[in-house]
């Protein structure tokens, strides 16, 4: 089975701390994805990568950065955390062929205070 | 840009009944896929069922079955003989058949299934 990882279930931070999520596939997957689910809005694309050093900018990348120096690991990073950043945050990939599933993490819940 | 509408919040039905969750989408592509996920309490994501824009025929896995209007823009999810373990949101997404397969969801519909 595809296995997406993401480094916690639950974080609290303080605004203004520089947050790290860590998101980890094992499947060898091309693209990786970071997306944040807030209620009434669903999932809306942050970040997405589709190789190693590539990344492209979803529609919500303010305030957001990523990185992907390993194929298997994409990490999400808040800068400078904020209020309004508290959300869910889910980490998905997929293989890289089209109509293919994509597969997700367990969702960090981050609660900035 | 694509967008994706779930006009259903919440919804509740009693056990072994029939329920329709309603999915519309807008885009000016003509080749693309849709996909309804469910996410339950866990919160893990699960592909349900997905269709390809270009086939007619409606797609269907056991108790789970679309109705994909392609002039319409409608992307129904039917659950037959709903059951407790159906309890879930369950998220409508659109993917371009071209370009980056990001996906683009609509706002969830949370589905409650009554004993």
């Amino acid at each position: 089975d595809v296995k997406v990882t993401q480094s916690s279930r639950y974080l609290v931070k303080r605004t203004g701390e520089k947050v790290f999520l860590e998101c980890v596939q094992d499947m060898d997957h091309e693209n990786m994805f970071w997306y944040r689910q807030d209620p009434g809005l669903g999932l809306r694309l942050i970040y997405f990568s589709y190789d190693v050093k590539m990344k492209e900018k979803g529609d919500i990348p303010e305030g957001y950065s990523v990185s992907r120096e390993k194929k298997e690991r994409f990490s999400l990073i808040l800068e400078s955390a904020s209020t309004n950043q508290t959300s869910m945050y889910l980490c998905a990939s997929s293989p890289g062929q089209l109509n293919t599933e994509a597969f997700f993490g367990q969702g960090t819940r981050l609660t900035v205070v | 840009a694509q967008t994706v509408t779930q006009s259903q919040p919440e919804m509740s039905v009693q056990e072994a009944e029939t329920v329709t969750l309603s999915c519309t989408y807008d885009t000016s592509e003509s080749n693309y896929y849709l996909f309804w996920y469910k996410q339950p309490p866990s919160r893990q994501m699960i592909l349900v069922i997905r269709q390809e824009a270009y086939k007619q025929q409606n797609a269907t896995e056991n108790r789970f079955s679309v109705n994909f209007q392609k002039a319409a823009k409608s992307f129904s999810l039917k659950i037959s003989d709903s059951q407790l373990g159906d309890t879930a949101m369950y998220f409508c997404a659109f993917m371009r058949h071209q370009g980056a397969q990001k996906l683009v969801f609509g706002q969830g519909t949370r589905l409650t299934i009554n004993p």
